[in-house]
C-alpha cells in the first residue's frame, strides 16, 4: 500500500533534549516536506526537499534541520527543543516536482510533539 | 511573496444545504491551486487542484471549485453538504517555478444532521 509513514505518533520531551522524527515513503517519490499544524495558523511548512541531497528552507525552518541521504527517508530533527515547537507535525511525499509540477501531496498520519 | 486568505475560520451548516468556502491568494504570476481536507483525527487529502485550462475544477465527493484570475480567488463549493463532509478545509497555493507550497489557516466545517 502505498503511504507516508511517521514515526513516533506521540511524543513528550523536555526542552533541550535531541529529537528525531522519522518520515519514510514507499512510492519512490522525489519531493519531501514537513509541516507543523498548529491551531490558527494551518499549515506552515518547515523544509522541503526536491531530491536525495537537496533540502530548502520553508517559511519557518527556525529551530528545525532535515537530511536526505536516501530518496525514502526523510527525518526532522530538533537540535534543541523548545516550548514553541509543541505542534502537529506531518510530513508529505510528491512525485516529479511536486506542487510546482501541480502533483499532490501525499500526507502521513501526523506526530504530535510536546515539548515541557 | 505569496499568502493564501480564507475568509471563514468556522462554518456551520445543515445537512443538504450548499456549501461555499472562500480562498484568495495574492501573487501575480502563474500559480498552482489546491484544495485539501482533513477528516477529524486523519491526515490531509487532496480535494482537487487547478494548474490550468477550464477554471471550473471538478474533484472528490462532489466537491468543486473555480478559479477567477481576475479575483485572486479559487473558491471551494458543494451544492448539497452532507454530515460526512464535516472536516477542515485547506487551500494552496504554489507559485509555479516556486517549489513552496503555503496553505491557508484552514476553515472548520461542521454539518449538523
Amino acid at each position: 500500500e502505498a503511504q507516508v509513514t511517521q514515526n513516533p505518533r506521540y511524543l513528550i520531551t523536555v526542552t533541550g533534549k535531541k529529537l528525531t522524527v522519522t518520515c519514510s515513503q514507499n512510492m519512490n517519490h522525489e519531493y519531501m516536506s514537513w509541516y507543523r499544524q498548529d491551531p490558527g495558523l494551518g499549515l506552515r511548512q518547515i523544509y522541503y526537499s526536491m531530491n536525495v541531497e537537496v533540502t530548502d528552507k520553508g517559511d519557518v525552518p527556525e529551530g528545525y534541520k532535515v537530511s536526505r541521504k536516501e530518496k525514502r527517508n526523510f527525518p526532522l530533527i530538533l537540535e534543541s527543543p523548545s516550548p514553541n515547537q509543541t505542534s502537529l507535525y506531518f510530513c508529505a511525499s510528491s512525485s516529479g516536482g511536486g506542487p510546482s509540477t501541480n502533483e499532490k501531496l501525499f500526507f502521513g498520519s501526523g506526530t504530535q510533539l510536546s515539548v515541557l | 511573496a505569496q499568502s493564501v486568505s480564507q475568509h471563514n475560520h468556522h462554518v456551520i451548516l445543515s445537512e443538504a444545504a450548499s456549501l461555499e468556502l472562500g480562498c484568495n491568494y495574492s501573487y501575480g504570476g502563474t500559480v498552482n491551486l489546491f484544495w485539501y481536507v482533513q477528516y477529524p483525527g486523519q491526515h490531509l487529502q487532496l480535494l482537487l487542484k487547478y494548474f490550468s485550462g477550464d477554471p471550473l475544477v471538478k474533484g472528490i465527493k462532489g466537491f468543486e471549485a473555480e478559479f477567477i484570475k481576475s479575483k485572486f480567488s479559487f473558491n471551494l463549493r458543494k451544492p448539497s453538504v452532507q454530515w460526512s463532509d464535516t472536516a477542515e478545509y485547506f487551500c494552496a497555493v504554489n507559485a509555479a517555478r516556486d517549489d513552496k507550497i503555503i496553505f491557508g489557516k484552514g476553515t472548520r466545517l461542521h454539518i449538523l444532521p
